[in-house]
């Protein structure tokens, strides 16, 4: 295990709705990384957060937001969900922002969101 | 922009037999890091080995090892004596050079199922 924890596991939202993801970093990792997962695909980058600043982006429109707090727990915000959100959403850590270099990313067992 | 490919949906192995889980990629900058993950039914993401790109020799982690070929732009995972609970999918994925973005690349993936 990674010491990454997300929740919740399993959440189910009508199109519209809005919701609030949960990631907890490993101990000692100050930067947190969101990423979607649809089926049958491979993570996308959504953003990276450090310090409590967002640090990147992906191409992901503004709906998709977050936060990072002191302890470096982090939250991702989706509004007016729609039917293509639908995924497996996947929180990673890593002790740097600086990409490359050997930096690992781990990641925690995600969650998977379902718009109906 | 920085892609990764890898071609085989899906593999079989017999258990205890080697395996070969191809990935090749694509970037113009000299600098950037190779990663495999393994991603089980349950859906976490398992770092599983890295090589960087200016490391002369393949990485090797227990059972796994990368075959790194630069010249090629692939970096193939290799699992020797297949166990049951190699059963899963296996994402490659790139970072980009250091300082110079945040956000890891991933291919679609493999399904290795490991046949007893």
């Amino acid at each position: 295990e990674t010491g990454v924890t997300q929740s919740p596991t399993h959440l189910i939202k009508t199109r519209g709705q809005q919701v609030t993801l949960r990631c907890s970093s490993q101990s000692g990792h100050n930067t947190v990384s969101w990423y979607q997962q649809a089926l049958g695909q491979g993570p996308q980058f959504i953003f990276q957060y450090y310090r409590e600043e967002e640090n990147g982006r992906g191409n992901f429109p503004p709906r998709f937001s977050g936060l990072q707090f002191p302890n470096y727990s982090s939250e991702l915000n989706v509004n007016a969900l729609e039917l293509d959100d639908s995924a497996l959403y996947l929180c990673a850590s890593s002790a740097d922002r600086a990409a490359g270099g050997g930096r690992v990313l781990f990641f925690g067992p995600g969650t998977r969101l379902t718009v109906l | 922009a920085q892609k990764i490919t890898q071609t085989q949906p899906g593999m079989f192995v017999q258990e205890k037999e080697a395996v070969t889980l191809d990935c090749t990629y694509d970037t113009s900058d000299p600098s950037y890091g190779l990663f495999w993950y393994k991603q089980p039914s349950s859906g976490e993401m398992i770092f599983l080995i890295y090589q960087g790109s200016y490391d002369q020799q393949n990485a090797t982690e227990g059972r796994y090892s990368l075959n790194f070929q630069k010249a090629r732009k692939s970096a193939n995972l290799v699992i020797s004596a297949s166990q049951l609970g190699d059963s899963a999918m296996y994402f490659c994925a790139m970072s980009p050079p250091l300082f110079t973005g945040n956000q890891f690349y991933f291919g679609t993936g493999t399904s290795l199922t490991v046949i007893p």
